[in-house]
């Protein structure tokens, strides 16, 4: 089945624990993008990237690092999480040519 | 630079009565446009698609939208609403040029469906 797999579905933390939220895909897609939900904003991208090595700042990169090393994975990195970064994650891929396909969801709560 | 603007934040309609989910775009392109789904607890699922072929695309679960250039508009609509429809909708364009790989969402439209 084609899907987007997120890792940890829930999450909760302290300030300053680094983290990693694992996303991986099956499409053998070149385009993988992280997004965060907050109520009233709708989703805001955070890094994208474009194939294997080459990634970019979304709209809102600051406290986060993203890296890929393989084409099916994309994880994305908060070295030292704060309160604000509390939000809902999504990972998505895409062929680049069309529509996105979004993993289930991370929920991470920093305390 | 691309942008997209949901008119409202909150929608309320009762069941089998139509829906209608405005959404207003900006590009200096033809742009690609997006209707995504969110029911509570759950990801984002694709309703619909616009990339420049015909102007009225043909969703799932009954969903339709027109794209109007003249009007830069990409609404939502469905004929007769039901229960579960109740969701979050996001519009959405992608960017062009070197934001190609930029899809910038709407900041989403709540659905209610009254029985």
């Amino acid at each position: 089945e084609a899907q987007v797999t997120q890792n940890p579905r829930y999450l909760i933390t302290v300030t300053g624990k680094k983290l990693t939220v694992t996303c991986s895909q099956n499409m053998n897609h070149e385009y993988m993008s992280w997004y965060r939900q907050d109520p009233g904003l709708g989703l805001r991208q955070i890094y994208y990237s474009m194939n294997v090595e080459v990634t970019d700042k979304g709209d809102v990169p600051e406290g986060y690092k993203v890296s890929r090393k393989e084409k099916r994975n994309f994880p994305l990195i908060l070295e030292s999480p704060s309160p604000n970064q509390t939000s809902l994650y999504f990972c998505a891929s895409s062929s680049g040519r069309y529509e996105q396909f979004f993993g289930p969801g991370t929920r991470l709560t920093v305390l | 630079a691309q942008s997209v603007t949901q008119l409202d934040s909150h929608v309320s309609v009762s069941e089998g009565t139509p829906v209608l989910l405005r959404c207003n775009y900006s590009s200096s392109y033809s742009p690609s446009l997006f209707w995504y789904v969110q029911h509570p607890n759950k990801g984002l699922q694709l309703l619909l698609k616009y990339t420049s072929a015909a102007t009225l695309v043909k969703g799932i679960n009954g969903f339709e939208a027109e794209f109007k250039k003249s009007e830069t508009s990409f609404h939502l609509t469905k004929p007769s609403a039901h229960m579960s429809d109740a969701a979050e909708y996001f519009c959405v364009v992608r960017g062009q040029g070197s934001g190609t790989y930029k899809y910038i969402f709407g900041t989403g439209t709540r659905l209610k469906v009254l029985a």
